[in-house]
């Protein structure tokens, strides 16, 4: 079964630090991967999108690696700011299995900025 | 440009009573979903449509209907609600139901179910 694992739960940063959350995933046959901000009360939103041979991808201050060998991916955060409250919701697309769609989510990560 | 809107934003409904959640998108795209998001769970798509003319079930289709009106707009109707309803559903749609095509997004709904 498709899974797509995510860590910490939950972390606790202060402003201006840099933070890496972690994604890995068992899923097959790997189309690509997604992370996504979600901001409390809101719905998510695209960072950034990778094939298997991208191993780097970059939106601002975010910057999102992947490694399809071991089939692991992160998400790093850099000059953290208070906006970044949010969560972080790792996704990955199958050409086959996962949803009906051919996602699986994880269930993401909580991140809190504080002052 | 809107984007994806949904209505309603809230709702609190009585266990057996029925709604319909409404989702309508601006950017001409092909496909759209509907997925349910519970506390301590990822998204979970409920039904999809891949194109106008054309739905399918998800992983938790039971209790859930939906109908492509058009292009435009795919709604969810919950038939008879029951408490294990009660959760925040989030319309997305992408150009295709394929590959490399990002979601975007509704902003959700909050639905109780007493």
């Amino acid at each position: 079964k498709n899974q797509v694992e995510q860590s910490p739960q939950s972390l606790i940063i202060l402003e201006g630090k840099n933070c890496t959350l972690q994604c890995n995933y068992t899923v097959s046959p790997f189309s690509n991967l997604r992370w996504y901000k979600q901001d409390t009360g809101r719905g998510p939103v695209s960072l950034t999108i990778m094939t298997f041979s991208e191993n780097t991808k970059s939106n601002g201050r975010y910057t999102a690696t992947l490694d399809a060998d071991t089939k692991q991916s992160s998400l790093h955060i850099t000059a953290s700011q208070l906006s970044d409250s949010a969560s972080y919701i790792c996704v990955v697309r199958s050409y086959s299995g996962g949803g009906a769609d051919g996602l699986t989510f994880g269930k993401g990560t909580h991140l809190i900025i504080q002052p | 440009n809107a984007g994806v809107t949904q209505t309603p934003k809230f709702q609190v409904l009585k266990t057996g009573q029925s709604m319909t959640l409404q989702c309508a998108q601006d950017m001409n795209h092909n496909s759209m979903y509907w997925y349910r998001q519970d506390p301590g769970m990822g998204l979970r798509l409920i039904y999809y449509s891949a194109s106008e003319g054309t739905t399918d079930k998800g992983e938790v289709p039971n209790g859930y209907n939906v109908s492509r009106l058009n292009k435009r707009e795919f709604s969810l109707r919950l038939e008879s609600a029951a408490p294990s309803q009660t959760s925040v559903y989030f319309c997305a749609s992408s150009v295709l139901a394929a590959s490399y095509n990002e979601q975007f997004f509704g902003p959700g709904t909050r639905l109780t179910v007493l």
